[in-house]
């Protein structure tokens, strides 16, 4: 079965940091890749996603992941955090099947 | 269009009773889930349907009962409450796209649920 990780539970940034976190999955075979963002509050939304080509993908809020397939990675980064960014983050992976598998999520908290 | 609905937005139950959670989507997806959510877990697949009559479970099935008889509406039931059973509940759905379904879900706003 497929399984998803997440590196970090709790990520503490000042604004204007810049923000990395990691997310990684078990399945070898091809995937589609997911970034949802749960606002406090909100239900989830997609913040971006990669199916194929350039493994740079671009996302709303200045968002962007890379995908690396060697590490089986999909790490999602923004330059510089603002406060509005609190949220928690969930990674999600769907093996082309009817179903998606989400990893726990990491709760992004930043600093005025 | 107002997305996808949910009833309650919170609930309280004592352990031993039922409900039913109702979620409901206005966009004739004929894909529908729903996930709970618990804290340091992610999203956990509960039961999903690809059209109306048509059910199958997810990873976390036990306890849930699904049933689809309109494209609209897909209530989860829970028959007998237990604690770990509190969570949040999200319904989601997603739109065909020729012989599959989109990659992309919409989500409902969520339902917390407390049995104590």
């Amino acid at each position: 079965a497929q399984s998803v990780s997440q590196h970090n539970h709790h990520v503490i940034l000042s604004e204007a940091a810049s923000l990395e976190l990691g997310c990684n999955y078990s399945y070898g075979g091809t995937v589609n890749l997911f970034w949802y963002v749960q606002y406090p509050g909100q239900h989830l939304q997609l913040l971006l996603k990669y199916f194929s080509g350039d493994p740079l993908v671009k996302g709303i809020k200045g968002f962007e992941a890379e995908f690396i397939k060697s590490k089986f990675s999909f790490n999602l980064r923004k330059p510089s955090v603002q406060w509005s960014d609190t949220a928690e983050y969930f990674c999600a992976v769907n093996d082309y099947g009817q179903n998606f598998v989400f990893g726990p999520g990491t709760r992004l908290s930043v600093l005025p | 269009n107002a997305g996808v609905t949910q009833t309650p937005k919170f609930q309280v139950l004592k352990t031993g009773q039922s409900m039913t959670l109702q979620c409901a989507q206005d966009m004739n997806h004929e894909y529908m889930s729903w996930y709970r959510q618990d804290p340091g877990m992610g999203l956990r697949l509960i039961h999903y349907s690809v059209g109306a009559g048509i059910t199958d479970q997810g990873e976390v099935p036990n306890g849930y009962n699904v049933s689809r008889s309109t494209t609209e509406d897909f209530p989860l039931r829970l028959l007998s409450a237990a604690p770990s059973q509190t969570s949040v509940y999200f319904c989601a759905s997603r739109p065909r796209e020729g012989s599959y379904f989109s990659y992309e879900q919409y989500f409902g706003p969520g339902t917390r649920l407390t049995v104590t």
